[in-house]
């Protein structure tokens, strides 16, 4: 059964910790994407891959960092520097196309 | 700067009763417009790609048309089971999206 898959579901943080989202996916899609999911707002870009061991800054990349060691997988890191992470993530992939497909999300808040 | 702007945030309506959701845009260079549905707390479920002005997708009750600078997606005799928030999504290069905020909709029965 093909998919993307994220975990954990829900997530907490406390101040000044590091955490690490998990997101995989089974479609053989080359491109990856993590978004960020705010009340009120569209999905904003953090960051996203085309290719393994390649990774561009989206829009609001500030605080976060990631790897694309796997074709499968593209972790996301919310570091202690991301001063507002409270929010839904979203990771997404994509064939050879320009349609994404998401995962089930991760809801992170902090504590 | 590259826009998309949903209208309206919030649609209430009966059960059977049909109506429009407007996804207007600014961008340069469109490689295409995908229109999402979202139920709270899940991922966005792919529903439709739009490419060229003039073009159409259906699917059961919903419809997406493209023009220069909007689309729409036309509910028919909507069901409780067609609430959830809309999303429009435009590509640009590098195979990336922008988002609007979308478009809430609930439908009573």
């Amino acid at each position: 059964d093909g998919g993307i898959t994220q975990s954990p579901k829900y997530l907490f943080r406390k101040e000044g910790q590091n955490v690490t989202l998990s997101c995989e996916q089974n479609l053989n899609h080359d491109a990856m994407y993590w978004y960020r999911q705010d009340p009120g707002q569209g999905l904003r870009l953090i960051y996203y891959s085309q290719i393994v061991n390649d990774f561009q800054k989206g829009d609001i990349a500030e605080g976060y960092s990631v790897s694309r060691e796997k074709k499968e997988s593209f972790p996301l890191t919310v570091t202690s520097a991301q001063k507002n992470p409270t929010a839904f993530y979203l990771c997404a992939s994509a064939d050879g196309s320009d349609t994404q497909y998401f995962g089930p999300g991760t809801r992170l808040t902090v504590l | 700067e590259d826009q998309v702007t949903q209208s309206p945030e919030a649609l209430r309506l009966q059960e059977g009763e049909s109506s429009s959701l407007n996804c207007s845009y600014t961008v340069s260079g469109l490689r295409g417009l995908f229109w999402y549905r979202q139920d709270p707390g899940k991922g966005p479920e792919f529903l439709f790609t739009l490419y060229s002005a003039g073009e159409e997708k259906e699917k059961e009750r919903l419809k997406a048309t493209l023009t220069k600078k909007e689309s729409f997606l036309h509910i028919t005799a909507p069901k409780p089971e067609d609430s959830a928030t809309y999303l429009c999504a435009v590509s640009l290069y590098g195979n990336k999206l922008v988002f609007g905020a979308g478009t809430i909709l609930r439908v009573k029965s």
